[in-house]
């Protein structure tokens, strides 16, 4: 059963830093893209950033470039989102989610989210 | 960027009922279209993947049409579990987009 588990979130103050996990299980954890996408409280879906299975090509959106880096370790079927120089309009919940191995950019399998609040 | 636009925003509907949303991109996504369900407190869901396709365990009452700009998901006959949002998506090109959301509630 494919798992996706995410970890990390909580209060952090307008400009300070984050390190979002997911961690991963019940598939062959290299072998697929995955991705960050978040949603601020009562909005809808926005995608964050992608990474390949080899660590290759990686790719943000707008919103985050330059302040969010993702990441992953295929040794500990994890992945990772380090935030700085956190926002307001950042406060969402994170989900981390698997690339469908078809390279299609559907989104086959979600984690449960982490809240991330940024607030003074 | 493209731009996905959901219609309606919400809507009221009955068990059994036939509900249908659509979705329009601003510029041809071909086929490049996916489908999600979301419930309130929970992590979205995979329905249809380009534009058509049933993922696997998604009841069949679920479809998608479309391509090109235009795109509709159909609940053919609308059960209580299927009460929640949904949310189109175009894997056309990054940074890959979803539309606004529809949230279909009870009548």
């Amino acid at each position: 059963e494919v798992q996706l588990v995410e970890s990390g979130g909580g209060l952090v103050q307008p400009g300070g830093s984050l390190r979002l996990s997911c961690a991963a299980s019940g598939f062959t954890f290299s072998t697929y893209s995955m991705n960050w996408v978040r949603q601020a409280p009562g909005k809808g879906l926005e995608w964050v950033s992608y990474i390949s299975g080899s660590s290759d090509t990686i790719y943000y959106a707008d919103s985050v470039k330059g302040r969010f880096t993702i990441s992953r370790d295929n040794a500990k079927n994890s992945l990772y989102l380090q935030m700085n120089s956190l926002r307001a309009e950042d406060t969402a919940v994170y989900y981390c989610a698997r690339a469908s191995f078809y390279g299609d950019g559907r989104f086959d399998y979600w984690g449960q989210g982490t809240l991330v609040t940024v607030s003074s | 960027d493209i731009q996905m636009t959901q219609s309606p925003s919400s809507l009221s509907a009955s068990v059994g009922d036939r509900v249908t949303i659509t979705c329009r991109a601003s510029q041809s996504i071909s086929s490049y279209s996916n489908w999600y369900q979301q419930k309130p407190g929970k992590a979205p869901k995979l329905l249809i993947y380009a534009a058509s396709s049933l993922q696997s365990g998604v009841p069949s009452r679920f479809s998608g049409s479309g391509s090109g700009t235009d795109f509709a998901l159909t609940i053919s006959s609308l059960q209580p579990e299927d009460f929640a949002t949904y949310y189109c998506q175009q894997s056309y090109s990054t940074p890959w987009t979803f539309g606004q959301g529809t949230k279909v509630e009870i009548k």
